[in-house]
């Protein structure tokens, strides 16, 4: 089955750093990912979409990558704010086709 | 747009109630689902619907029944609660199943159910 994994439950960096963050997937690859934000008691919202073709893609301050080599994408901020710590996921298609799979998500920390 | 919404925000039942929790969308979304969330399992899909009169089960869907009898209306029933269903559960929609995992989900707020 279907395996999406985020490496890291929490990441905790200074104001003005880049965080990075990251998702791998196992056993097939998705057309897309997707990746989503979560602030405590709220339901996730979308961030980004990367497609299978597209190496990179930017949003303001945000920068998605996807390798389909590795299996891999990076979750970039930059110039992180205290404002950006919340909840990140990354989420694909299942090989059916029928469902969005997520990860556990990752926490992130931004102290000033 | 009021978007996703959930009713109600929180509830407590005891083992072996039913109750009903109601999720509406006002984007005329085909897609709509549910997710339930619980600490260090990530979101679970447990139904989904891909337009009115038409659902599915997701990768954990015991214990749970749906009906989309309207584009709108998607509520979610618990015949019989368990403490594990003890959780966080969210509704979300998308706009058209040919292009819904190419469409941005979007979720509504969210209900905090305990059973007892």
């Amino acid at each position: 089955s279907q395996k999406i994994e985020q490496n890291s439950e929490a990441l905790n960096i200074q104001e003005g750093k880049t965080a990075t963050l990251t998702c791998n997937y196992t056993n097939y690859s998705p057309a897309y990912l997707q990746w989503y934000r979560q602030d405590p008691g709220r339901g996730p919202v979308f961030l980004l979409l990367i497609r299978e073709n597209e190496k990179e893609k930017r949003k303001e301050r945000l920068k998605v990558t996807f390798d389909t080599t590795l299996k891999q994408s990076l979750f970039h901020i930059t110039a992180s704010q205290p404002a950006d710590s919340a909840t990140y996921l990354c989420a694909l298609i299942n090989q059916a086709g029928t469902a969005l799979i997520f990860g556990k998500g990752t926490t992130l920390s931004v102290s000033s | 747009n009021a978007g996703v919404t959930q009713t109600p925000k929180f509830q407590v039942l005891k083992t072996g109630q039913s109750m009903t929790l109601q999720c509406a969308q006002d984007m005329n979304h085909e897609y709509m689902s549910w997710y339930r969330q619980d600490p260090g399992m990530g979101l679970r899909l447990i139904h989904y619907s891909v337009g009115a009169g038409i659902t599915d089960q997701g990768e954990v869907p015991n214990g749970y029944n749906v009906s989309r009898s309207t584009t709108e209306d998607f509520p979610l029933r618990l015949l019989s609660a368990a403490p594990s269903q003890t959780s966080v559960y969210f509704c979300a929609s998308s706009p058209s199943p040919s292009e819904t995992y190419q469409e941005t989900q979007y979720f509504g707020p969210g209900t905090r159910l305990l059973v007892l």
